[in-house]
């Protein structure tokens, strides 16, 4: 059975940092592209970030550019998003989300999600 | 960038009856459309893959279809427990960074 298991979400003053983490297991980690999906409160979703199976390729939303890095351990089947100069606007639930097989990139599986709070 | 559009934003349906929500891509993406169910306080689910294809365990009363730039997604006999908000996805590129806006289908 597929798990996503994230963590690391908390409340955080404008400006400061934090870094969630995402376990995952029951599937093969290193054959898949990974992501970060986002959904501030009662809004729709919104994606964050992407890193391939080899942690050799990522990509980011324009709005968390230069903010944020996302970043794997294929030895720990760990997927982390780094974020720093965090803005109010950063308030969301962070899904961590799995690619779909054979290069798709659709969103199989979808972690539980943890709640990032930004506000003094 | 593709913009995705759904439409009706919100749709009242009663249990039994069939619902049909929409969504337009602002360019082709063939048939490179995911559809995902959210109900509240859950994370989103994937329904339906390359437009048409049910995901795992997805009841047979979901179905997909469209190309291009319109997409469907049918639900023939609405059940309680599918009363939630429905986001559309394409995936032709990389990175897949774009949703639709969602449309909530509620109990009439």
């Amino acid at each position: 059975e597929v798990q996503l298991v994230e963590s690391g979400g908390d409340l955080v003053q404008p400006g400061g940092s934090l870094r969630l983490s995402c376990s995952a297991s029951g599937f093969t980690f290193t054959s898949y592209t990974m992501h970060w999906v986002r959904q501030a409160p009662g809004k729709g979703l919104d994606y964050v970030a992407a890193i391939s199976s080899n942690g050799g390729g990522t990509d980011y939303a324009a709005s968390v550019k230069g903010r944020f890095t996302i970043s794997r351990d294929n030895s720990e089947n760990t997927v982390f998003l780094h974020m720093s100069s965090l803005r109010p606007e950063d308030t969301a639930v962070y899904y961590c989300v799995k690619a779909g097989p054979g290069g798709q990139y659709y969103f199989d599986y979808w972690g539980q999600g943890t709640l990032v709070t930004v506000s003094s | 960038e593709i913009v995705m559009t759904q439409s009706p934003a919100t749709l009242s349906v009663s249990p039994g009856e069939r619902a049909t929500l929409s969504c337009r891509a602002s360019q082709s993406v063939s048939r490179n459309l995911a559809w995902y169910q959210q109900k509240p306080g859950q994370a989103p689910r994937l329904l339906i893959y390359g437009a048409s294809t049910r995901a795992t365990g997805i009841p047979v009363r979901f179905s997909g279809s469209g190309s291009g730039t319109e997409f469907t997604l049918t639900i023939s006999s609405l059940q309680s427990e599918d009363f939630a908000i429905y986001y559309c996805q394409p995936y032709n590129n990389w990175p897949p960074e774009t949703f639709g806006q969602g449309t909530r289908v509620e109990i009439k």
